[in-house]
């Protein structure tokens, strides 16, 4: 069955460093997306991907985070200089062309210390 | 004003019975719902999703949609220990848009 996965699996990083979070969508989905969850809080969009460009950004998804699709497979969330607060899960989703289905992948914690 | 809430729960029920989570939202324009469940320190899995007004069943799980109300509930039929995790309400506006996400009712099936 088709998955989305993630790498790596855990990151630490210390405050101010740059980290890229990594993604493998779905093969034939158009859509993608990241969250976080903090712990013990709700899963929180951060931004979605559609042919190419972000279509829809949160709040949090400010100047130091950015995402790409650098080549026809992954998928890729950049955050510029960790702050303390971004410690949490990073999950990866993506659905089909039908937009309702939307799968996760496993997640990336990231620990900033 | 919260985009979709839940109640925190916990919420405890026996083996075999039927638990019950409910979930409303606040905006009108909401086109899709989504239940997934998620296990302590794994990522959201999907359990089912609805569009339309009435009732959907899938195996043990029946989604309720009342888009009058605001409304959309689970029901988990035969409930088993394995059955224990958060359950989380989403919401979606439009193909491509972000899903909200409640804060999720924590169930524990009791054996």
């Amino acid at each position: 069955e088709p998955e989305v996965t993630q790498t790596p699996s855990h990151q630490v990083t210390q405050m101010g460093q740059e980290v890229i979070l990594r993604c493998v969508p779905i093969s034939n989905h158009l859509y993608f997306y990241w969250y976080r969850q903090i712990l013990g809080q709700k899963v929180e969009f951060l931004v979605s991907f559609y042919n190419n460009e972000i279509s829809e950004k949160s709040e949090i998804f400010d100047d130091q985070f950015s995402v790409e699709r650098p080549d026809g497979s992954n998928f890729t969330l950049k955050i510029r200089s960790t702050k303390l607060e971004d410690s949490a899960m990073y999950f990866c989703a993506s659905t089909g062309s039908g937009g309702d289905e939307q799968f996760f992948g496993p997640g990336t914690r990231l620990t900033v210390l | 004003q919260k985009e979709v809430e839940q109640n925190s729960g916990p919420l405890s029920v026996p083996e075999g019975a039927i638990a019950s989570l409910n979930c409303t939202y606040s905006d009108r324009g909401s086109q899709s719902f989504f239940w997934y469940r998620q296990y302590s320190g794994k990522s959201p899995e999907l359990i089912m999703f609805i569009y339309s007004n009435g009732d959907k069943e899938d195996g043990r799980f029946t989604a309720q949609l009342n888009k009058a109300s605001q409304y959309v509930s689970l029901l988990i039929r035969d409930s088993q220990p394995s059955d224990s995790a958060t359950y989380l309400c989403a919401v979606n506006k439009d193909t491509g848009n972000q899903f909200y996400f409640g804060t999720g009712t924590s169930l524990t099936v009791i054996p």
